[in-house]
Formats: structure tokens, C-alpha cells, sequence
């Protein structure tokens, strides 16, 4: 079975700041890896996505993530936060067999001015 | 291009009623999934279907039934609807069955059992 922990519900920056959101998965087989963000009272929207190829994963809005396979890792950065990226952020992992897709717990960015 | 729609918005129910929470796509999506989102427990997989006429169960398909009879429209049924049901709940869907193609999400439907 997968799982997704993401470490911290809540994460608070300063603006122009780095933003590090970290996130570890569990699978018993190759993951697809995804990074999607809910700004408030919307779904949820894709930020970037780990099939295959290049482990280093850019996305929209400056962020981008890298697949560490050795640490089961797929931590999000951006490095100079806006205001506009206060929003929760979700990991998720599906297996290449199928399009389930497991979330994990939630991580609330908060950008101070 | 309206993408995934959900509704209704907002609903308020009492303990022991029963509704329908609407989902439609017109991208002809092959997969479709519902969700439901709690506080600190991010979102997790209720139904989900691979094609008109297949459904099955995800992780937490307790007191829900769904039924997908054309490609576009997925409904949820609440059958007798319980405090615990209380959420916001997201449809989504995906093109390929395949893990890789990344999901359409709705703007959700924030349910309040009471």
C-alpha cells in the first residue's frame, strides 16, 4: 500500500523567504508524484508532477520539487515566497498501475509580510 | 471548457436525511473519483470509476453509493447522512486510467450534518 506523510501542517515564512514543504512517500512499487495546491474555498490545482525522466521537477509559479528515490522524498521549493502563495498544499503518490491517488495530510503555507 | 462541476455549494442536512451531490465533467474523462476532505487528514478516496457502468470502492466507502451510468455525470448518494459526514467533498477526474495523468479537481460541496 502507499502512503504520503508530509512533514508540518503548518508552515510559516517571510516574503521573499525560501519555501520548503517536505514530503515522504511509501510504495512498493516505481510512484508518480504530485504536488497540488487548494487556495481557499477552490479545488485543488496542480503544481507540478514526477513520472518519469528528470528527478528535478519545475512547475507553475516558480515552485519546483526533486524525486529522491534513495530518501523516498519529494520536498517542494520555491526560493522567494509572495504573498500570493499562502494557500495548503498537498503531496499525493499514485502507483503506475492505476490512478489512485493517496494525499497526504496537508501542509498550510502562511506568508508574513 | 467548464471542467469539472460540482454541486450543490453548500448543504445542510439533518441526521438520517438522504441527498445526491452532483458531479459532472464535459472533458470525456475516462476516470472519475469522489473525495472527501477533513482537517489534518488532507483527502481521502470515497468511490471512484474507470468508465460508464464501473464503480468501486476506495478507502473510506462507508454510507455513500455512487453509480456512473454516462461518461459525464458521477453523483454521490448519501443513503441516511450522520454527523461523521460532515465535510467538504471533491470530485475529480482524470483522462487515463494510467497513474500518471494528474486529476481535475471541482470547487467542492461543503456538506454540514447536524
Amino acid at each position: 500500500a502507499q502512503s504520503v506523510t508530509q512533514l508540518g501542517s503548518h508552515v510559516s515564512v517571510s516574503e521573499g523567504a525560501l519555501v520548503l514543504l517536505r514530503c515522504n512517500y511509501s510504495s512498493s512499487v516505481p510512484p508518480y508524484l504530485f504536488w497540488y495546491v487548494q487556495y481557499p474555498n477552490q479545488g485543488l490545482q496542480l503544481l507540478l508532477k514526477y513520472t518519469t525522466g528528470a528527478t528535478l521537477v519545475k512547475g507553475i509559479n516558480g515552485f519546483e520539487a526533486e524525486f529522491k528515490k534513495s530518501e523516498t522524498s519529494f520536498h517542494l521549493t520555491k526560493p522567494s515566497a509572495h504573498m500570493s502563495d499562502a494557500a495548503e498544499y498537498f503531496c499525493a503518490v499514485s502507483e503506475t498501475s492505476g490512478s489512485r491517488l493517496t494525499f497526504g495530510e496537508g501542509t498550510q503555507l502562511t506568508v508574513n509580510p | 471548457n467548464a471542467g469539472v462541476t460540482q454541486t450543490p455549494k453548500f448543504q445542510v442536512l439533518k441526521t438520517g436525511q438522504s441527498m445526491t451531490l452532483q458531479c459532472a465533467q464535459d472533458m470525456n474523462h475516462e476516470y472519475m473519483s469522489w473525495y472527501r476532505q477533513d482537517p489534518g487528514m488532507g483527502l481521502r478516496l470515497i468511490h471512484y470509476s474507470v468508465g460508464a457502468g464501473i464503480t468501486d470502492q476506495g478507502e473510506v466507502p462507508n454510507g455513500y453509493n455512487v453509480s456512473r451510468s454516462t461518461t459525464e455525470d458521477f453523483p454521490l448518494r448519501l443513503l441516511s447522512a450522520a454527523p461523521s459526514q460532515t465535510s467538504v467533498y471533491f470530485c475529480a477526474s482524470t483522462p487515463f486510467r494510467g497513474g500518471q495523468s494528474p486529476l481535475h479537481f471541482g470547487n467542492g460541496t461543503r456538506l454540514t450534518v447536524t
